[in-house]
């Protein structure tokens, strides 16, 4: 176990929807990072967040977006959905700033399915 | 663009043997390398990280890293059924400029034969 939850498991949304994706991080990692893994492919990676900031983002369009908060949690949101969004997401802690290189901790991700 | 390769397999080990697992990436300024390993539905747990070329051993497992030919390996010595996952390779830049989270491969799919 890493001590990184995510909720909810599993969710079906219809395409033009929005979603919001949770994850509560390890106690004392100030970073999270986000990732969507498509079915037979690697994560890739969405975007970071290091004490409430974004401090990375990946290749993907301002319809994700994100929050972190004091308490060690942090949201994933998605707006006007796609089919194409239909994949694994999975957030991952790790204890400093990114240029440390630590080690990131994965939740258990959350599986979206949009229709 | 950064770009890790792995072979996406199957690779087909018997039980009680050694399973070679490889990983090349294009990125030289790579500083960070992990091993995940992925079971079938499941999130990826960590295996190993490598920082420095050579050897680092844990248990049944070894990596190596060789960054002038840019290349990571997995070692899994008397590989067990339980091995049988799809292990991922990846691998962290800090350019010097934002986060650019870890690069994965597409990782490869491993089969241990009982």
């Amino acid at each position: 176990e890493t001590g990184v939850t995510q909720s909810p498991t599993h969710l079906i949304k219809t395409r033009g929807q929005q979603v919001t994706l949770r994850c509560s991080s390890q106690s004392g990692h100030n970073t999270v990072s986000w990732y969507q893994q498509a079915l037979g492919q690697g994560p890739q990676f969405i975007f970071q967040y290091y004490r409430e900031e974004e401090n990375g983002r990946g290749n993907f369009p301002p319809r994700f977006s994100g929050l972190q908060f004091p308490n060690y949690s942090s949201e994933l949101n998605v707006n006007a959905l796609e089919l194409d969004d239909s994949a694994l997401y999975l957030c991952a802690s790790s204890l400093g700033d990114y240029r440390l290189q630590e080690t990131q901790y994965f939740g258990p991700g959350t599986r979206l399915l949009v229709l | 663009q950064k770009e890790v390769e792995q072979n996406s397999g199957p690779l087909s080990v018997p039980e009680g043997a050694i399973a070679s697992l490889n990983c090349t990436y294009s990125d030289r300024g790579s500083q960070s390398f992990f091993w995940y390993r992925q079971y079938s539905g499941k999130s990826p747990e960590l295996i190993m990280s490598i920082y420095s070329n050579g050897d680092k051993e844990d248990g049944r497992f070894t990596a190596q890293l060789n960054k002038a030919s840019q290349y990571v390996s997995l070692l899994i010595r008397d590989s067990q059924p339980s091995d049988s996952a799809t292990y991922l390779c990846a691998v962290n830049v800090y350019s010097g400029g934002g986060a650019d989270g870890l690069t994965f491969g597409k990782g490869t799919h491993l089969i241990i034969q009982p």
